[in-house]
């Protein structure tokens, strides 16, 4: 079984449409995150989520917000796409800890294209 | 977040060879872990090295943690093609739940 699915795995849109991914979970795990990695296969942390609630908050547009209707999903929903969120979206899930971050597990991608 | 820095950028090897990548960070850290990526593929966790412990085996890894130098290398023995990937290191610090990322190393094994 999957540990950390997403869907879709591939999604080209139009500039200006509104997408969103799913993430799912199956592991137990209290946290979750989003990532994004650009062509240069750099890795930023988007968003993370423990027990539903928004922890962490890089530096992101409003137009990328997160839903976590509960703690083994976490949405990502991007309105008004641009050419520049073209990239590899990943959903990871890690077990909650007292601190620091532990093991982080990786879902396979979501490959976006903006047109 | 700074992100962490990794060298080379690019290795080639010869299968049976080992393969040696560093990564540099710029804060204390609690713990030190190693990622490889095939490609078009999610990120598969291979080790974690707690800020207290100067080396770690799993399998055909070696990792070695330097807290004074703020590096860690990542040894790969006897390679195999299927080690063809790309590895990154990412680090906690403080507080903080997440993981910052290094720029990563792309390393191919030639059969």
């Amino acid at each position: 079984d999957t540990a950390v699915s997403q869907t879709p795995k591939y999604l080209v849109t139009q500039m200006g449409n509104d997408k969103s991914i799913k993430c799912e979970q199956n592991l137990g795990h209290d946290t979750m995150y989003w990532y994004k990695q650009d062509s240069k296969k750099f890795l930023k942390i988007m968003f993370s989520y423990n027990n539903k609630e928004l922890i962490i908050n890089e530096t992101v547009p409003n137009r990328f917000s997160p839903k976590s209707p509960d703690k083994a999903h976490l949405n990502l929903h991007i309105n008004s796409l641009e050419l520049g969120d073209s990239a590899v979206y990943f959903c990871a899930s890690s077990p909650l800890t007292s601190g620091g971050a532990e093991t982080q597990y990786f879902g396979p991608g979501t490959r976006l294209l903006v047109l | 977040s700074q992100q962490g820095e990794e060298d080379p950028q690019a290795l080639s090897i010869q299968e049976g060879e080992n393969a040696t990548m560093n990564c540099s960070y710029k804060t204390s850290i609690n713990n030190l872990q190693w990622y490889r990526q095939n490609s078009g593929r999610g990120l598969v966790h291979l080790i974690l090295i707690r800020s207290n412990e100067r080396e770690k085996h799993s399998g055909r890894l070696r990792v070695t943690l330097d807290t004074s130098k703020k590096s860690s290398s990542l040894l790969i023995t006897a390679s195999r093609a299927a080690d063809t990937a790309s590895y990154f290191c990412a680090f906690s610090s403080g507080s903080a739940r997440q993981l910052t990322f290094g720029s990563g190393t792309q390393l191919t094994v030639l059969p």
